[in-house]
């Protein structure tokens, strides 16, 4: 079973430029949830799809978007690109149950996305 | 609100000694899940054990163990006669309610031969 797919690996973006960063959940996962991780903040949570909808959605700008198609592939957008974006992004996909039932969340290795 | 502490930001042990790394969550939920993950140097965080609100049972799992105690809202893990490959960061992270994860800072542990 193919785990968490994450592309591109790494990235290299100019101040302003907007980005798109790709996840494809393992198969079945219909939760697809994306992480930013740094040096001073941690890993802090960014959103959550499922269904194609916002389920959930962290204490980030709105230049931070994303979005789920059908087949639960999810992108994230990050426009006007700001130094402070430089991260590694994590994608993480569980299968959510329905309710109050919070399955384990599976990561991908990430996207290390670098603003200069 | 929830909060997770990781109190211990590095540890350094020997091969084979035995280790335990503390977790504390702060929650004011009754139904809540606690993680713990591993981050080696590739980067993706590697899933160890989920544990809901309402068990408290010890678990082990080969070298791995963890104990849960509602009562001091503490959720350790202890590696038993530690390796090398258990270099890594790990993670405690909390949720409620809503799906996504709360972390705290992390755990370096280094494992020296």
């Amino acid at each position: 079973k193919a785990g968490v797919t994450q592309t591109p690996r790494y990235l290299i973006k100019t101040r302003g430029q907007q980005v798109t960063l790709s996840c494809s959940p393992i198969s079945g996962h219909r939760s697809v949830s994306w992480y930013q991780q740094t040096p001073g903040q941690g890993l802090q949570f960014l959103f959550e799809y499922f269904s194609e909808t916002q389920r959930n959605k962290g204490n980030f700008p709105g230049r931070f978007s994303g979005r789920q198609f059908s087949n639960s592939r999810s992108e994230m957008n990050v426009s006007t690109l700001e130094l402070g974006d430089s991260a590694l992004y994590l994608c993480a996909s569980s299968l959510f149950l329905g309710g109050h039932t919070n399955t384990e969340a599976f990561f991908g290795q990430g996207t290390r996305l670098t603003v200069v | 609100a929830q909060k997770v502490t990781q109190a211990q930001t590095e540890i350094s042990v020997v091969e084979k000694e035995d280790v335990t790394l503390d977790c504390v969550y702060e929650t004011r939920d009754t139904t809540y899940y606690l993680f713990w993950y591993k981050q080696p140097p590739s980067g993706e965080l590697v899933f160890l054990i989920r544990r809901n609100s309402f068990d408290e049972q010890n678990e082990i799992s080969g070298r791995y163990s963890w104990n849960f105690q509602k009562s001091t809202s503490s959720f350790n893990f202890t590696i038993t006669a530690s390796q090398v490959v258990d270099s890594a960061v790990y993670f405690c992270a909390l949720s409620e309610a809503s799906n996504d994860m709360r972390f705290g800072a992390g755990t370096r542990l280094t494992v020296k031969p």
